[in-house]
C-alpha cells in the first residue's frame, strides 16, 4: 500500500514549456486535491477532484488545468509554465469530501521554472 | 471567508521541555481543525483533528491539542519535546459550508536543541 505517489519528484522547465504532474493514490478514496507550497504561504489549493468525473478551482487555479483519469489517478497540467509557477506540489487524497476527513499527502514535487 | 493563523513563524524548545505551537482560526459555522508535521522534503503527515467532543484531542508521536472555542484556538502540545520533533507544523481548518476545502495556516517551525 503506497498511498499516494507523485511523479516526478524534481523538474526544471524553460519559461513557456508545458508539463504534467502525475498523481495516483491506491486507497480507494474518492476525492483528490492538488496544493502549491510557498515560503511563508503554507499550502493553496490549485483545483480538486470530489469524486471521479468532477473537477473544481480551488484558491489559485489560474494557469493550471485538470483531469481526473480515473478513481485512482488526478493529473495536474501547466500548458505555459512561468517563473512564478516556481513551487513545490503536492496532491493529496481523502474518502470522501466530508468535512471530518483526513487529507492523505504525496511526497510532492520540486517544480523551478526558469 | 475561513483562515488560520500561526503567530509564531518559529518556536525554540530545549530537548525534554514542554512545547507548544499555536493556531488560531476564523470560520463561519461549526470548525474542523486539524493538525499536520513536514519533514524536511517530505508530504504532509496528519498528526490530529478536532470534530466535536472532548476538547483535549491525542495524536500521533504523544502529540496533543486543546480545542477552545471562545478563544478559536487550537494550540499544539507535547510534554515532553524531543530532537526528532524538529519539523514544520501546519494547522489547518475546515468548516460544513466549504467542506472540500482545507485552509492551512503559513506553519511553524518548531526547532528543538539539545
Amino acid at each position: 500500500n503506497a498511498g499516494v505517489t507523485q511523479t516526478p519528484k524534481f523538474q526544471v522547465l524553460k519559461t513557456g514549456q508545458s508539463m504534467t504532474l502525475q498523481c495516483a493514490q491506491d486507497m480507494n478514496h474518492n476525492s483528490m486535491y492538488w496544493y502549491r507550497q510557498d515560503p511563508g504561504m503554507g499550502l493553496r489549493l490549485i483545483y480538486y477532484s470530489a469524486s471521479e468525473g468532477t473537477t473544481d478551482k480551488g484558491e489559485v487555479p489560474n494557469g493550471y488545468n485538470v483531469s481526473r483519469l480515473n478513481k485512482r489517478e488526478f493529473s495536474l497540467r501547466l500548458e505555459s509554465a512561468a517563473p512564478s509557477q516556481t513551487s513545490v506540489y503536492f496532491c493529496a487524497s481523502t474518502g470522501t469530501s466530508g468535512v471530518t476527513d483526513t487529507q492523505y499527502f504525496g511526497p510532492g514535487t520540486r517544480l523551478t521554472v526558469l | 471567508a475561513q483562515s488560520v493563523a500561526q503567530p509564531e513563524d518559529q518556536v525554540n524548545v530545549a530537548e525534554g521541555n514542554p512545547l507548544t505551537v499555536k493556531c488560531t482560526y476564523s470560520v463561519s459555522g461549526n470548525p474542523y481543525l486539524f493538525w499536520y508535521v513536514q519533514y524536511p522534503n517530505r508530504g504532509l503527515q496528519f498528526l490530529l483533528k478536532y470534530i466535536t467532543g472532548d476538547n483535549l484531542v491525542k495524536g500521533s508521536y504523544g502529540f496533543e491539542a486543546e480545542f477552545n472555542k471562545s478563544q478559536t484556538s487550537f494550540h499544539l502540545k507535547k510534554p515532553s519535546a524531543l530532537v526528532s520533533d524538529s519539523a514544520l507544523y501546519f494547522c489547518a481548518v475546515r468548516d460544513l459550508r466549504t467542506a472540500s476545502k482545507l485552509t492551512f495556516g503559513t506553519g511553524t517551525r518548531l526547532q528543538v536543541t539539545l
